[in-house]
């Protein structure tokens, strides 16, 4: 069974500096996908950066990117020039699709606050 | 702003009852996924609907129960509640390659 490990309850960071938020995770499948998402206080999920298996390069979106290490099973998230509006719960996911499930598993969770 | 709307935000239920948890989605969305997410952790599967049937199960017992209508609107029934129901329940769809969550139903069963 796949299981996600987020081994940093909480973190903080001043404003515009960088932060990097770690997530490993154990399979024995090849083809899968990864995936980071924000929970603020508003409670919804919403999607930052996601990274296919198969893809060697690093995802990046704007202020985020990941650094994805297949062989370690290691998928962290770096945020950088970190804002106010960062401040939220972060998850780590990785999923599998099997017979037309898409079946995400989460990890436990990063609450991060970035300070002003 | 995801598309994906849930009802009602929060619910006060007592040990022993029953509770419908609804979830409305896009046109397109074809899919759609439950989660339990307890407080202090991360979002657990329970299960997926795709065209009106169930597709994929999680770890919950047979008291969790589904339902996808044809407007892209989605239930969760949870029969005979317990205390450990209390949590917060997310609904996600999803369109092409992307899942969207909606902003939760807070559970809680005294």
């Amino acid at each position: 069974a796949q299981t996600v490990t987020q081994s940093q309850p909480e973190m903080s960071v001043q404003e515009a500096e960088t932060v990097t938020l770690s997530c490993t995770y154990d399979t024995s499948e090849n083809n899968y996908y990864l995936f980071w998402y924000k929970q603020p206080p508003s409670r919804q999920m919403i999607l930052v950066i996601r990274q296919e298996a198969y893809k060697q390069q690093n995802a990046t979106e704007n202020r985020f990117s990941v650094n994805f290490q297949k062989a370690a099973k290691s998928f962290s998230l770096k945020i950088s020039d970190s804002q106010l509006g960062d401040t939220a719960m972060y998850f780590c996911a990785f999923m599998k699709t099997t017979s037309g499930t898409y079946k995400y598993i989460f990890g436990t969770g990063t609450r991060l606050k970035v300070l002003a | 702003e995801t598309g994906v709307t849930q009802s009602p935000t929060h619910l006060i239920k007592t040990r022993g009852q029953q509770v419908t948890l609804r979830c409305s989605s896009q046109s397109g969305h074809n899919t759609v996924s439950w989660y339990q997410q307890a407080l202090g952790q991360g979002p657990q599967f329970i299960f997926q609907y795709y065209r009106e049937e169930e597709n994929g199960r999680g770890n919950f017992p047979p008291r969790f129960s589904g339902l996808q209508f044809p407007n892209y609107s989605s239930e969760l029934n949870v029969n005979a509640l317990e205390l450990d129901d209390s949590a917060l329940y997310l609904c996600a769809s999803r369109r092409e390659d992307e899942q969207f969550f909606g902003p939760g139903t807070r559970l809680t069963v005294l």
